[in-house]
């Protein structure tokens, strides 16, 4: 059985950083690309950011560029989002996913989501 | 960048009825075109992946079909299990992006 664990949510002030960690288990980790997907309360799905399998491709939505960084760690079947400068309009649920591909394509699994709320 | 227009917004029908929702694509996105299921407090469902392929286990009334910019997902006869909000999802090398979803409630 796939699950896919996210932790590290909370609430942080605007301007500070978190970051968010995902284990994986129940399939080939370093088989498959992976996602962050957030979702704020009684709002549509947003594509946060992806890895491919072996890590030579990242992408980033527009809107955290330049602030958010992916990462993976296939050794320890766990996918991270580092998250800087963060502003309110990132409060939301947190979802890690995996993907059926190994390069960005579409998602089949996904955690129960890490609620992140920026206020001061 | 691509963005992905979905309509309706939201949609009233009655069980047994035939339910479409378009997505439209700004520019050419071949067949790179997916569709999710979510229903209230749960995480998303895959239905369908490539425009047209059903996802292992997805009842047969789920349906995709469309190529370049216009694509379209079909419940062929609407059950009482389909209330959830439906999204699609168009992929390139570096990005995901939804659509803003589609709310199907029973008449």
């Amino acid at each position: 059985e796939v699950q896919l664990v996210e932790s590290g949510g909370g609430l942080v002030q605007p301007g500070r950083s978190l970051r968010l960690s995902c284990v994986a288990s129940g399939f080939t980790f370093d088989d498959y690309a992976m996602h962050w997907v957030r979702q704020a309360p009684g709002r549509g799905l947003e594509w946060v950011s992806g890895i491919s399998w072996h890590s030579g491709t990242m992408g980033y939505a527009d809107s955290v560029k330049g602030r958010f960084t992916i990462s993976r760690d296939n050794a320890k079947n766990s996918l991270y989002l580092q998250m800087n400068s963060l502003r309110s309009e990132d409060t939301a649920f947190y979802f890690c996913a995996k993907d059926f591909r190994d390069r960005l394509a579409g998602i089949d699994y996904w955690g129960q989501g890490s609620l992140v709320t920026v206020s001061s | 960048d691509i963005q992905m227009t979905q309509s309706p917004s939201s949609l009233s029908a009655s069980v047994g009825d035939r339910v479409t929702i378009t997505c439209q694509a700004s520019q050419d996105i071949r067949e790179l075109l997916n569709w999710y299921q979510q229903k209230p407090g749960k995480a998303p469902k895959l239905l369908i992946y490539d425009v047209s392929n059903l996802e292992s286990g997805v009842p047969s009334r789920f349906s995709g079909s469309g190529s370049g910019t216009d694509f379209s997902f079909t419940i062929s006869s609407l059950q009482p299990e389909d209330i959830a909000t439906y999204f699609c999802q168009h992929y390139d090398n570096l990005r995901l992006t939804f659509g803003g979803g589609t709310k199907v409630e029973i008449k």
